[in-house]
């Protein structure tokens, strides 16, 4: 399996700022994936991040509130924009190849707005 | 709309006795199904997983079993040990556009017992 690192792994920031994470891979990889955990919540996914072109929202998520970026086939960024309280989450990349339904967790920025 | 359920939040058990993470599905069109672990402050970590059309699959302590017709899979963890101690989430597989995409559920925290 890849492996995956995350950047930062915890920040705490103040309400209306942004932060972007960056998530790399050892390896290249088909797909990459950005998840939020709420506190007590389960997984649930913001966006596919596609190499080269705009990712792909999930319902209840949107560009200008999580804009992303794939510049190639081992990096991208999440960025929270204009954060409130409620954004304060884990925010986990994962990947995956072409073929396998298993995803790769990176260890997950843990974000708290105050 | 949760399609992807863990109803036991938590669950005890003694070292060297069965684990078993039970999970509910609502959504017929999930092809494939997952287990993940997760320690506190790193990212889910893949633990076996099973194809639709399949009724059990094995991977040394840990054993996944489907019920397609009563939209239940379980997994069984024998003998349990204290390093098992964890939060399980299952997984369902869902194909949107060009890949599949993962529904998680809201995890079951486990703690085994010396």
């Amino acid at each position: 399996s890849a492996v995956i690192s995350q950047k930062p792994s915890r920040d705490i920031c103040q309400r209306g700022t942004s932060l972007t994470i960056q998530c790399q891979v050892d390896s290249q990889v088909t797909m990459m994936f950005w998840y939020r955990q709420q506190p007590g919540q389960s997984l649930t996914l913001i966006a596919t991040a596609n190499q080269g072109s705009e990712a792909t929202y999930e319902s209840g998520f949107v560009i200008d509130k999580f804009p992303i970026s794939r510049p190639n086939l081992t990096f991208s960024t999440l960025t929270v924009s204009n954060m409130s309280p409620e954004d304060s989450s884990i925010y986990l990349c994962s990947v995956k190849t072409s073929g396998r339904y298993e995803q790769y967790f990176g260890p997950g920025t843990r974000l708290t707005v105050t | 709309d949760q399609q992807v359920k863990q109803n036991s939040p938590s669950l005890s058990v003694q070292e060297g006795r069965i684990s078993i993470l039970n999970c509910d599905y609502t959504n017929s069109m999930f092809d494939y199904f997952l287990w993940y672990k997760k320690y506190p402050a790193e990212g889910p970590t893949f633990l076996i997983s099973i194809s639709s059309i399949k009724d059990k699959n094995e991977d040394g302590r840990f054993t996944v079993f489907l019920n397609k017709s009563a939209k239940h899979l379980s997994l069984h963890i024998v003998p349990s040990q204290p390093g098992d101690s964890a939060v399980y989430f299952c997984a369902a597989s869902v194909w949107g556009g060009a890949t599949n995409k993962l529904i998680f559920g809201t995890g079951t925290l486990l703690a085994v017992q010396p």
